[in-house]
């Protein structure tokens, strides 16, 4: 299981922008493009935000949205808000393991 | 509603093992699977292994793979995690997360957690 890269934390002012990679995700033949985002709080459990590389659970917010190009997947939060502010963490179903986390700070 | 309710607080001392349960409520426990993940203090998420709730099939991380065991009870709708030869570096936040299945493997699309359970290693 190869270890998937991602920034150690990123940061924006309300209503920017922000992408978050996730690098080293291993190809499949079996063409399984499970690629999922999860948003941790301090001290609670995590939470899926998306999931299949790009798909939104229901009742998380549209401002949230998934990409994958190559070997790299990424997290896009627009209009940055003060709840945002969380440990984000990618996993890929063909490495069998997590990212190493992301500190988003909104400033 | 679906709910993940998981075992209370353990300490355990180095050598020891623990059995950590998570109780599944709310659909259709054999249709789906469920995964573990442990997160050390201050540390990433570890993914640890799943179990298929149907069939009882597993897979382990390598990492954890001479020292872990899932196993799940259908009838009491639980799955456990057995980590045996604890060491001080074990201390951390076990949870247990729902996942579909496709093709009969997993998703990785964890919907619904645990709330954690703390396993502390101390002698």
């Amino acid at each position: 299981q190869s270890a998937l890269t991602q920034p150690a934390s990123v940061s924006g002012s309300p209503g920017q922008s922000i992408t978050i990679s996730c690098t080293g995700i291993s190809s499949d033949l079996g063409g399984y493009n499970y690629v999922s985002w999860y948003q941790q709080h301090p001290a609670k459990a995590p939470k899926l935000m998306i999931y299949d590389v790009s798909i939104r659970p229901s009742g998380v917010s549209n401002r949230f949205s998934g990409s994958k190009s190559g070997n790299t997947a990424s997290l896009t939060i627009s209009g940055l808000q003060a709840e945002d502010e969380a440990d984000y963490y990618c996993y890929s179903y063909t490495n069998s393991v997590f990212g190493g986390g992301t500190k988003l700070t909104v400033l | 509603q679906v709910q993940l309710v998981q075992s209370g607080a353990e300490v355990k001392k180095p050598g020891a093992s623990v059995k950590i349960s998570c109780q599944a409520s709310g659909y259709s426990f054999t249709n789906y699977a469920i995964h573990w993940v442990r997160q050390a203090p201050g540390q990433r998420l570890e993914w640890m292994g799943w179990i298929h709730g149907g069939n009882g099939y597993t897979k382990y991380s390598q990492r954890f793979q001479d020292r872990v065991t899932i196993t799940r009870d259908t009838s009491a709708t639980t799955a456990y995690i057995d980590l045996s030869s604890l060491r001080s570096e074990d201390t951390a936040v076990f949870f247990c997360a729902r996942d579909s299945i496709k093709d009969g493997e997993y998703r990785a699309k964890f919907d619904y957690w645990g709330q954690g359970t703390l396993v502390t290693v101390s002698s």
